[in-house]
Parts: structure tokens; sequence; C-alpha cells
């Protein structure tokens, strides 16, 4: 079962920063958190994750809380092409320190861009 | 550097016959993962292979299914038997191995089981 709580649906407009927030008040210390989007039908695809630090990439920022027991993906820009059903997903770190295992994903947050 | 290859992209079968899904995973990844999406639903976790081994069944049905990840080659997804409700899309993921600090699993764009 997938450990993550989303908003069923959010709108944005175009242009402005879509903010889409995630609750995983369960994690445990050695677990990341992943965001990856699925766009009608497609393969999800990939778009950043985290330990506890924010993060940033060219697509997208995560922001950890402290006690990481929530976090908010950012697009900073949202453009029609965003729209899609963002996936929250929490996944345990190995022995090693990096991360492995199966991905589960729950119904995430249906994303739709407004022109 | 080619991504996740999955075909057919499309698959048609009768009720009763065999369906094979092909994942070719990145290159370097050996680490696969299959997921099945049934109309209008989320992806569901089936099973988790690293070559030559099964590492996570837990999502695989008991019975008809089975999945392969063998040493040279792509992994294969096998369906006996096929019923209607096996229609879905089924999607397969690759990630490196463990050692690399940046194992985000990578997917492909699905194979479309069609059982009629």
């Amino acid at each position: 079962d997938a450990k993550t709580t989303q908003p069923t649906s959010m709108d944005c407009a175009e242009g402005r920063a879509a903010n889409l927030p995630c609750n995983h008040s369960t994690i445990s210390g050695n677990e990341y958190v992943y965001w990856y989007r699925q766009i009608h039908s497609q393969g999800p695809q990939y778009i950043i994750h985290g330990l506890k630090n924010n993060e940033t990439n060219e697509m997208a920022s995560l922001i950890i809380t402290e006690d990481r027991k929530s976090s908010t993906l950012i697009l900073p820009h949202a453009t029609l092409r965003d729209t899609a059903v963002y996936y929250c997903i929490v996944r345990p770190i190995n022995a090693g320190g990096t991360s492995y295992g199966k991905l589960t994903f729950g119904q995430g947050t249906i994303l739709t861009v407004h022109p | 550097n080619a991504g996740v290859m999955q075909n057919p992209r499309h698959l048609v079968r009768r009720r009763g016959q065999e369906a094979r899904l092909r994942c070719s995973p990145m290159k370097g990844h050996s680490h696969v993962y299959w997921y099945r999406q049934l109309p209008e639903e989320g992806l569901k976790f089936m099973v988790y292979l690293q070559k030559e081994n099964i590492i996570d069944e837990s999502g695989m049905p008991k019975e008809r299914f089975s999945a392969e990840f063998p040493k040279e080659g792509p992994s294969i997804l096998r369906i006996q038997q096929v019923v209607r409700g096996d229609s879905a899309a089924y999607f397969c993921a690759s990630s490196p191995d463990v050692g690399r600090m940046n194992t985000e699993a990578f997917f492909g764009q699905g194979t479309r089981l069609t059982v009629v």
C-alpha cells in the first residue's frame, strides 16, 4: 500500500508555479521521497527525488520539511504540457545507502494546467 | 543512450492464448520492474527482478503469470491462457546497480494488451 497522501486534483494557470503537496507522515529514516508523473497513458516519467535536503533540477524543485513528514513538488512555470497525474512515492534505501526496490504508486494528483 | 524499450507496443490476443511482453532495460541497468495499469486505474507493482533472480514477486498473480530476466536478452513477462481481465497496459522500468547513488528507475512506454 502507498504510504503517501496527495490531493486528488489541482488546477494551475499556465506560466504560474504549480505547488503539489504530499503527506508522508509515516516515512522512516531509510526512505527517499520520489516524484513521477504520467502524461495520459504514457510511461511514468521520473521528475526528482530527495532524502532530507531540498533538491532542484531542470524540471522541478523538491522541498522536504525538516521532520520529513511532508514535501512539496514545485513546477516553477507550468505549461500546458505539464498536465498529468503526479505521484509522490517513498522508496527504501538499502544497506549501502542507495535507494532501491519497488516504487509503490498511489492515486496521485491530477494536475490540470489552464491557458 | 536508448531508454527502456518495450515491445510490442500493442498486442491483441484471443482468450486462452499466451502473451509475451518484452522489456529491454537501459544500458548498464540490471534491475527490472514490471507494473500493470488497468483502464482508468493506477499503476500496480507486479514483480522486481535482477539478472537471473526474482527479488520481489509480491504483486504477481499466483497463476498464469511468470517473469524472467535472463543473463542475456530482455526481460519477459509471460501470461498464459489470457482472459479479458488481463487487458491492460503493462509497463517495465529499469534501474542501475544499487552501487550507484542515484538509482532512479526509468519507465518504458508500455505494452497495451487487449484480449478479445
